[in-house]
């Protein structure tokens, strides 16, 4: 099954853009992912389904300063114009053919 | 609006069971599944296993086979998850979350904490 892997931290200032990865292990680069994000004290949500090919389907209600990318086995999160509220954990997840799902370690996303 | 709403709160002691709902509305029950997620205090989105609403089908991740149960109610369109012979390292948030064979979560309940203390 899929392994993801996230750095466990990320920085950027307000009203600037940062660009989070989340890399598939071998074997695993056409997989789709999905990105969720969660702020302190709160549910998860879901922002945006990701392919391979680097299209991408945002959840409702997600503000368009969230986009997505992919290039191999990587997959990006970009959030542009930075605000206060995005600062979260974010997660990427995947899934197989077996049912079995699985998550990235997170990444806790501070705006300085 | 898609929305699954979870049971309250819950602390039980080393060794009980507890046992998690799930309730969704807003879309038809049967065309998708759940899957449950546990998030330890401090620690990342551990998965937990997922049940077909349609047939009932389950997987469960490899650690939690034989403590934990998932079972559907279509008539009420509810999801429930068991977990038995609880330690004080099952003591998390538990999130029920909508999902396909095809395709990753995209709906979350608002979480359940479950707290094992003697």
């Amino acid at each position: 099954q899929p392994v993801l892997t996230q750095s466990s931290s990320a920085s950027a200032s307000l009203g600037s853009s940062v660009k989070l990865t989340c890399t598939l292990s071998s074997g695993h680069s056409s997989y789709i992912i999905a990105w969720h994000q969660q702020q302190p004290g709160k549910a998860p949500r879901y922002l945006m389904k990701l392919e391979g090919s680097g299209s991408y389907n945002k959840g409702s209600g997600v503000p368009d300063r969230f986009s997505g990318s992919s290039s191999g086995a990587d997959r990006y999160l970009t959030i542009s114009n930075l605000q206060s509220e995005d600062e979260a954990d974010y997660y990427c997840e995947t899934w197989d053919s077996n049912t079995h799902w699985v998550f990235g370690g997170g990444t806790k996303l501070t705006v300085l | 609006q898609v929305q699954l709403v979870q049971s309250g709160a819950e602390v039980k002691k080393p060794g009980a069971s507890v046992k998690v709902s799930c309730k969704a509305s807003g879309y038809t029950f049967t065309s998708y599944g759940i899957s449950w997620v546990r998030q330890a205090p401090g620690q990342g989105l551990e998965w937990m296993g997922w049940i077909s609403a349609y047939n009932g089908n389950t997987n469960y991740a490899q650690k939690l086979q034989g403590r934990v149960t998932m079972t559907t109610d279509t008539s009420t369109s509810t999801a429930y998850m068991e977990l038995r012979s609880l330690r004080s390292d099952d003591t998390a948030v538990y999130y029920c979350a909508r999902v396909t064979r095809a395709s990753p979560i995209d709906y979350w309940g608002q979480g359940t904490l479950v707290t094992v203390s003697s």
